[in-house]
């Protein structure tokens, strides 16, 4: 079976921490993505990576960094946290050559206050 | 822009009935449109569609998709409480990332 898996569950953070949200695929995936999901508003892109060192920026990549040191690790970066970034976080990856579906962990909670 | 749009937004129905999901899309270089399940954690993937007019089923859920007027539906029957859930739909593009709706949240009463 394929696994992703997401660092915590639940994150409560301060307004202006630095943030690390990690994600580990064991699939050897080339594509991996990062989520929000906001009540109404679905889920959106923040960043898109489709190999390692390599990056996309998706629809919100404000506020927002990520890094791709190897292949089966993505990382999402709030460099300065803010209210506004309290949000379900969504890791997914899959195959980018063939007509998959994206693979999803289980979500971080990460709330800002 | 890429978009894909889902309606209902919500929808509460009563067990045994019959449900309609819609989704609409505009993709560039579209690949596939796909169906997933969202309870209270990760969404669970249901379907994968490439070819208008052919349906993919399993159990009670079924879906198709139509590529000359860019929708797809996805239909549930019998209707359980454990249907409830939000139902999203996706579209693969070109470089293979995957444009979400909104999500139809749907309820099931007993």
């Amino acid at each position: 079976d394929v696994k992703v898996t997401q660092s915590s569950r639940y994150l409560v953070k301060r307004t202006g921490e630095k943030v690390f949200l990690e994600c580990v695929q064991d699939m050897d995936h080339e594509n991996m993505f990062w989520y929000r999901q906001d009540p109404g508003l679905g889920l959106r892109l923040i960043y898109f990576s489709y190999d390692v060192k390599m990056k996309e920026k998706g629809d919100i990549p404000e506020g927002y960094s990520v890094s791709r040191e190897k292949k089966e690790r993505f990382s999402l970066i709030l460099e300065s946290a803010s209210t506004n970034q309290t949000s379900m976080y969504l890791c997914a990856s899959s195959y980018p050559d063939k007509n998959t579906e994206a693979f999803f962990g289980q979500g971080t909670r990460l709330t800002v206050v | 822009e890429d978009k894909v749009v889902q309606s209902p937004l919500s929808l509460v129905v009563h067990e045994g009935d019959t449900v309609t999901l819609n989704c609409s899309y505009e993709v560039t270089n579209f690949r596939s449109l796909l169906w997933y399940k969202q309870e209270k954690k990760a969404p669970t993937f249901l379907f994968m569609l490439t070819s208008s007019g052919i349906e993919k089923k399993s159990g009670r859920l079924s879906s198709i998709l139509d590529k000359k007027e860019l929708f797809s539906i996805l239909n549930i029957t019998a209707t359980q409480t454990g249907d409830s859930a939000v139902y999203l739909c996706a579209s693969s593009s070109g470089t293979y990332k995957y444009i979400f709706g909104t999500g139809t949240r749907l309820k099931v009463l007993a």
